[in-house]
C-alpha cells in the first residue's frame, strides 16, 4: 500500500527560525515529491520538488531535502516569517504517467513574532 | 500568470439533486484533475482526465460523478444524486509537466 504520512499535524515556530516539516513514504512509484501550501478557503500552491536524482533542492527560502534509505523528506524554511502560516502538504505520485498525486494529512504551521 | 478558475464559488443544493462544477484550466495544460477537502481531512485525489478520457479515478469516484471536457476550455465535474457526505470543497487542477496548479475550489454545500 502506497502511502505519504505528515505525523506531525501542527508545529509553531518563531518568527525568523528555521521551520522543518516532515513527510514518509512507503512505496513511491516515481521518487518524485513535492510540497504544496494551502491557506483557508484557498486551493494548494506548488511550493517545491525534488526528484531522486538529487538528496537536495533549494528554491529560496525553502529547501527540500530526499533520504532515500528512510524513504523520509523534510521543507525547510528559513527564516520563517508570518506569511508563511499555512497547512503544508506533503505529495507523491503513485501511478504511471503522473496519473494521481497523493497528499499526506498536512501540517499546520504557525510563524509567532 | 496563468491560473485555474473555478465556479460557482459556493453551491447549495438539496440531497438528490444534480451539481455541476466548472473549471477553465490553464490553457496550454493537457492533464486535469479533480480533488476534494472534506472540511477539516486531508485533500482527497478524485480523477484524472488526458485527452478526453480518465486516466485514474479513486474509490471515492463512483457512478454517481462523471467528468466532462465539453469544449477546448472548461473541464466540469458532475454530481448526479448528491449526498450529504459529498459536502465537501472540490479543487479542480491542471499540469503540463510535473506539478500541478489548482484552483481556488468550489464549496459544495449538501442540504
Amino acid at each position: 500500500d502506497q502511502q505519504v504520512k505528515q505525523n506531525s499535524p501542527s508545529l509553531s515556530v518563531q518568527e525568523g527560525r528555521i521551520s522543518i516539516l516532515n513527510c514518509d513514504y512507503t512505496n513511491s512509484m516515481f521518487d518524485y515529491f513535492l510540497w504544496y501550501k494551502k491557506y483557508p478557503a484557498e486551493g494548494p500552491t506548488f511550493l517545491i520538488s525534488i526528484s531522486s536524482i538529487k538528496d537536495k533542492n533549494e528554491d529560496g527560502r525553502f529547501t527540500v531535502f530526499l533520504n532515500k534509505s528512510a524513504k523520509h523528506l523534510s521543507l525547510h524554511i528559513v527564516p520563517s516569517q508570518p506569511g508563511d502560516s499555512a497547512v503544508y502538504f506533503c505529495g507523491d505520485y503513485l501511478s504511471g504517467g503522473y496519473n494521481k498525486l497523493i497528499f499526506g494529512a498536512g501540517t499546520r504551521l504557525a510563524v509567532h513574532p | 500568470e496563468p491560473e485555474v478558475t473555478q465556479t460557482p464559488s459556493h453551491q447549495v443544493t438539496q440531497m438528490g439533486q444534480e451539481v455541476i462544477l466548472r473549471c477553465v484550466p490553464i490553457s496550454n495544460h493537457l492533464y486535469f484533475y479533480w480533488y476534494r477537502q472534506i472540511l477539516g481531512q486531508k485533500v482527497e485525489f478524485l480523477v484524472s482526465f488526458y485527452n478526453n478520457e480518465i486516466s485514474e479515478k479513486s474509490e471515492i469516484f463512483d457512478d454517481q460523478f462523471s467528468v466532462e471536457r465539453p469544449d477546448g476550455s472548461n473541464f466540469t465535474l458532475k454530481i448526479r444524486s448528491t449526498k450529504l457526505e459529498d459536502s465537501a470543497m472540490y479543487f479542480c487542477a491542471s499540469r503540463l509537466t510535473g506539478e500541478l496548479f489548482f484552483g481556488e475550489g468550489s464549496r459544495l454545500t449538501v442540504l
